[in-house]
């Protein structure tokens, strides 16, 4: 069955620094997303791409963060000057349709000194 | 801000069917009834959607009111590997609308 994958499961870095998350989308999935969730708090919405521009996004997705979909499989996330606050698992997701059913993959967890 | 109340939690015997209550006293016409999963911190999983008619997939059943301002997730037997955070959401479809999740239901399934 086909599913979302996530690297790194796990990324350490120290405040300030940029971390890139990467997600791979499902093959036919025209729809991604993603998605932070900070330690016991709730799954929170950041922002929605398709057709190489961003649809929505929510008030936490602000100039420190950046999407692209550099080629045909990659979906990515940037994080500049990252803080303490940045610390959470961050989902990614993609649907075929919209609204359609989201699939999420397994999440990066990040973690910032 | 979530559009649903979900009880915080709930237990359920293994074998037995988990019936999952959510209320929407708010939804509006447009807009359905989703139901995801989060096993651990793993990733949501998508369980089922409806607008007014109850459905059934092979994971579970949704029971929609007739006035739509509630519903109910049924696991028919519940097992073990059940037991996780249940979201209700309400999603318009329009748009790239995105999921609001909520606090949702810890279902903890007991041997």
């Amino acid at each position: 069955e086909p599913e979302v994958t996530q690297t790194p499961s796990h990324q350490v870095t120290q405040m300030g620094q940029e971390v890139i998350l990467r997600c791979v989308p499902i093959s036919n999935h025209l729809y991604f997303y993603w998605y932070r969730q900070i330690l016991g708090q709730k799954v929170e919405f950041l922002v929605s791409f398709y057709n190489n521009e961003i649809s929505e996004k929510s008030e936490i997705f602000d100039d420190q963060f950046s999407v692209e979909r550099p080629d045909g499989s990659n979906f990515t996330l940037k994080i500049r000057s990252t803080k303490l606050e940045d610390s959470a698992m961050y989902f990614c997701a993609s649907s075929e349709s919209t609204p359609g059913e989201q699939y999420f993959g397994p999440g990066t967890r990040l973690t910032v000194t | 801000d979530a559009k649903t109340t979900q009880p915080p939690s709930m237990d359920c015997a293994e074998g037995r069917a988990a019936n999952l209550p959510c209320n929407h006293s708010t939804i509006s016409g447009n807009e359905y009834v989703y139901w995801y999963r989060q096993i651990h911190s793993q990733g949501p999983q998508y369980i089922i959607h409806g607008l007014k008619n109850n459905e059934t997939n092979e994971m579970a059943s949704l029971i929609i009111t007739e006035d739509r301002k509630s519903s109910t997730l049924i696991l028919p037997h519940a097992t073990l590997r059940d037991t996780a955070v249940y979201y209700c959401i309400v999603r318009g479809h329009s748009g790239n609308t995105p999921l609001v999740f909520g606090k949702g239901t810890r279902l903890s399934v007991i041997a």
